[in-house]
C-alpha cells in the first residue's frame, strides 16, 4: 500500500530555533495534511493544502505541496515550549478522496526552553 | 463537550475476550472514521462512514473487526475473540461535508486497548 516518509524522526531544538521536516512518498497524493499530537490526546490539525506548488502559512507554521505531488515539508519558525508534540505528515490519495488518509510514523519534537 | 467522545478511554482485556468501542462524533458531522494507531507509528486508517452505512471498510484487518452507526451519529467498534497484537489506541474522528473532501479531520483522544 501506500507509504509515507517522514523525517527527522525525532528532534530535539532550543527555544527560538527554526524547525523543518518533510514527508515524501513514491505515490502522488491529491492533498497533504500536518496534524499534531499531544500526549493522551488525538490529532489536531495544522495545516491542509489542496494544489500542487501550494505554499500556506498559519501563524509561525508554513507548509507546501511539493510540486510533484509526492512530497511536502513543514516549518516552524521561532520555536516555543508549546510546539513541544509529535507533528504528522498525512495525504489524500488521488483514488477515493481524503476519506482515507495515509499518515507517516511523525517527527517527535521537543523543544529545550 | 462539543468535540468528539470516545468511551472508554482505556480497556484492558484478556486474550479471546470481545470489547466495544463508543464514540460519539461532533455534532452536525455527518462523516466519522475509525483509525488505529500502535505505539511509535502514524494513525491507520480502518473504516468510514457517511451516514449510516460503511462508505468504505478497506482497513478492517479482518473479520474480527466490525463497526456500526445505526443511527448516523454514535458509533460503535466491536473486536471478536481479541489477539495481543489488537493492541493499540483507537482513534474515532468525525468531519463535516467539506471535510469530507478536504481531509479535515476532527479526532477524538481514543480509547487506549490493552490485550493480554
Amino acid at each position: 500500500g501506500q507509504q509515507l516518509n517522514q523525517s527527522p524522526q525525532s528532534m530535539f531544538i532550543q527555544e527560538g530555533e527554526d524547525v523543518s521536516m518533510n514527508c515524501t512518498s513514491s505515490s502522488i497524493f491529491n492533498t497533504w495534511l500536518w496534524y499534531k499530537q499531544e500526549p493522551g490526546e488525538g490529532p489536531v490539525l495544522l495545516i491542509a493544502l489542496y494544489k500542487a506548488g501550494e505554499l500556506t502559512s498559519n501563524g509561525r507554521l508554513t507548509a507546501q505541496f511539493g510540486i510533484t505531488r509526492k512530497d511536502s515539508f513543514l516549518n516552524i519558525s521561532a520555536s516555543i515550549p508549546s510546539d513541544v508534540g509529535i507533528y504528522f505528515c498525512a495525504g489524500g490519495p488521488p483514488q477515493g478522496g481524503s476519506e482515507k488518509l495515509v499518515f507517516g510514523k511523525g517527527t517527535k519534537l521537543t523543544v529545550n526552553p | 463537550g462539543a468535540g468528539v467522545s470516545q468511551t472508554p478511554s482505556n480497556k484492558v482485556t484478556e486474550k479471546g475476550k470481545y470489547v466495544e468501542l463508543r464514540c460519539d462524533p461532533i455534532s452536525g458531522h455527518t462523516a466519522l472514521y475509525w483509525y488505529r494507531q500502535s505505539l511509535g507509528q502514524g494513525p491507520e486508517f480502518l473504516i468510514y462512514f457517511q451516514g449510516t452505512g460503511a462508505a468504505d471498510d478497506s482497513g478492517l484487518p479482518n473479520d474480527r473487526f466490525f463497526a456500526v452507526r445505526p443511527e448516523g451519529s454514535v458509533s460503535t467498534l466491536k473486536i471478536q475473540r481479541t489477539e495481543r497484537g489488537d493492541s493499540a489506541v483507537y482513534l474515532c474522528a468525525s468531519s463535516s461535508q467539506r471535510g469530507q473532501n478536504t481531509g479535515e479531520l476532527f479526532f477524538g483522544e481514543g480509547s487506549r486497548l490493552t490485550v493480554l
